[in-house]
C-alpha cells in the first residue's frame, strides 16, 4: 500500500498557474480513471476539489482543472489567488484488495 | 446540508482500546459506503477502513488489519470504528468519510486520538 508520490511544495506568483503531479502504478492511477484531489487548509477536513480524473463538483472554481497520463495524474491551478494556498492530496483506487492509496501531500506556497 | 460528527476521541495508552463514532445526517445513510482516513500530527492522509452501504463488506489497511472493526448502525444514521491493541502510531485525527462511488465527497471534522503512557 505505497502511497502514491507527489512533491512534497510547489510555489507560484498570484496570477500564474502552477500544477501539481501524483505519480502512481499500473496497479492505481495507470488502472483506473478514479483519482480524485483534496484541498485541506491548516486544521481543517479534506475538501474535494477534483474527481473522476478531471470532474469539478459543483462550486469548486473553473480555476481547478486535472488531467492523467499514464501512471501519473495532474492538478492545475490556473489563476492562483492568495486563498489557493493549502496542502492538496491526490487519491487513486488501487483494486479491491488495496482499495484507495493517497499521495503523500504537496504544500502550495502563494507567493 | 451533509453533516458528519466525529466523537469517542481522547487520550489511551499503548495496548488500550477506544471506539470512535459518527452521527451522519443530511443524506439518506444506508445508501452510500463510509470510510475512516487518519492523519498523524503533521503527516498526510491515510486510508484506514470502509464499510459498504448495507455493511456487509468491509476493508482495513494491512496497518490496523486484525486490531480494528468498522461497523455502522443504520438505523441510527451512526458509523464506528472500534480501535483495539493501540499503538503510539495509531495516534492521529480520525475523519469520517462519505463515499460516493469514485471519490469522498464529504468530510468530518475529525477526532483526535492520542495513543500514549
Amino acid at each position: 500500500q505505497s502511497a502514491l508520490t507527489q512533491p512534497a511544495s510547489v510555489s507560484g506568483s498570484p496570477g500564474q498557474s502552477i500544477t501539481i503531479s501524483c505519480t502512481g502504478t499500473s496497479s492505481d492511477v495507470g488502472s483506473y480513471n478514479l483519482v480524485s484531489w483534496y484541498q485541506q487548509n491548516p486544521g481543517k477536513a479534506p475538501k474535494l476539489m477534483i474527481y473522476e480524473v478531471s470532474k469539478r463538483p459543483s462550486g469548486v472554481s473553473n480555476r481547478f482543472s486535472g488531467s492523467k497520463s499514464g501512471n501519473t495524474a495532474s492538478l492545475t491551478i490556473s489563476g492562483l489567488q492568495a486563498e489557493d494556498e493549502a496542502d492538496y492530496y491526490c487519491c487513486s483506487y488501487a483494486g479491491s484488495t488495496t482499495n484507495w492509496v493517497f499521495g503523500g501531500g504537496t504544500k502550495l506556497t502563494v507567493l | 446540508e451533509v453533516q458528519l460528527v466525529e466523537s469517542g476521541g481522547g487520550l489511551v495508552q499503548p495496548g488500550g482500546s477506544l471506539r470512535l463514532s459518527c452521527s451522519a445526517s443530511g443524506f439518506t445513510f444506508s445508501s452510500y459506503a463510509m470510510h475512516w482516513v487518519r492523519q498523524a500530527p503533521g503527516k498526510g492522509l491515510e486510508y484506514v477502513s470502509a464499510i459498504r452501504s448495507n455493511g456487509g463488506s468491509t476493508y482495513y489497511a494491512d496497518s490496523v488489519k486484525g486490531r480494528f472493526t468498522i461497523s455502522r448502525d443504520n438505523s441510527k444514521n451512526t458509523l464506528y470504528l472500534q480501535m483495539s491493541s493501540l499503538r503510539a502510531e495509531d495516534t492521529a485525527v480520525y475523519y469520517c468519510v462519505k463515499g460516493d462511488r469514485s471519490h469522498f465527497d464529504y468530510w468530518g471534522q475529525g477526532t483526535l486520538v492520542t495513543v500514549s503512557s
